[in-house]
């Protein structure tokens, strides 16, 4: 599979801003995605861009892409406690005969109150 | 509602009695997929599955098997399960294709003593 890496913790205030950073390998890979993983739940898709994009913003969620660097950022404004989650930054890569998504490690965002 | 439904959500069991986990969607999706997912390693993908009757390998096949008999179900055997195979699993569909925004079920835990 592809390489994307994500730290594995990150803690913030809340109120504050969040900004979860992913890198990835494979520069030809199509849409790049968070999801987000509340415990005992399955993965929630946050949000997406389209590798021709540099940027996109819905409501408190910025994502930047930097195609140069191959690296993606989730930007969360006035984070919540209930943004406490796994987020996860994974990639899509169009291969012969299969298009397949490749997710980071998951970054665990704490938000503390 | 749209959903991604796997059974069951919770098993313990030894090693080598063979199990099944199902997995079925509503959404008439062509692509299906599972994928494990283990601490500090991210969600790693086990065998996907283009359309019915269609399935290929993901990253760690060992010791799986899959079946797409018809388009809304895509069960997981472990035929004979071990200990390293104790992880968290999951279902995903999408509707035509990997790299299309993946629709998650809630997971299955499983334990193999």
């Amino acid at each position: 599979g592809e390489d994307v890496e994500q730290s594995l913790f990150l803690s913030v205030r809340e109120g504050d801003s969040s900004v979860i950073n992913c890198t990835y390998t494979d520069s030809s890979s199509t849409y790049l995605y968070w999801y987000k993983q509340e415990p005992g739940a399955g993965l929630q898709l946050l949000t997406y861009i389209f590798s021709n994009m540099d940027m996109k913003q819905d409501q408190r969620l910025t994502v930047l892409l930097n195609k140069k660097d191959k690296h993606l950022s989730l930007r969360i404004a006035d984070t919540q406690t209930g943004d406490s989650a796994i987020y996860f930054c994974a990639e899509s890569i169009r291969l012969p005969g299969a298009n397949n998504l490749f997710f980071g490690t998951g970054t665990r965002l704490t938000v503390i109150p | 509602e749209a959903q991604v439904t796997q059974n069951p959500r919770y098993l313990i069991t030894v090693t080598g009695k063979k199990l099944t986990v199902t997995c079925s969607q509503n959404m008439n999706h062509e692509y299906m997929s599972w994928y494990r997912q283990d601490p500090g390693l991210g969600l790693r993908q086990i065998y996907y599955s283009m359309n019915v009757e269609v399935t290929d390998k993901g990253d760690v096949p060992e010791g799986y098997k899959v079946s797409r008999k018809e388009k809304r179900n895509f069960p997981l055997i472990l035929e004979s399960p071990s200990p390293n195979q104790t992880s968290l699993y999951f279902c995903a569909s999408s509707l035509k294709g990997g790299n299309q925004p993946q629709h998650f079920g809630d997971g299955t835990r499983l334990s193999i003593l």
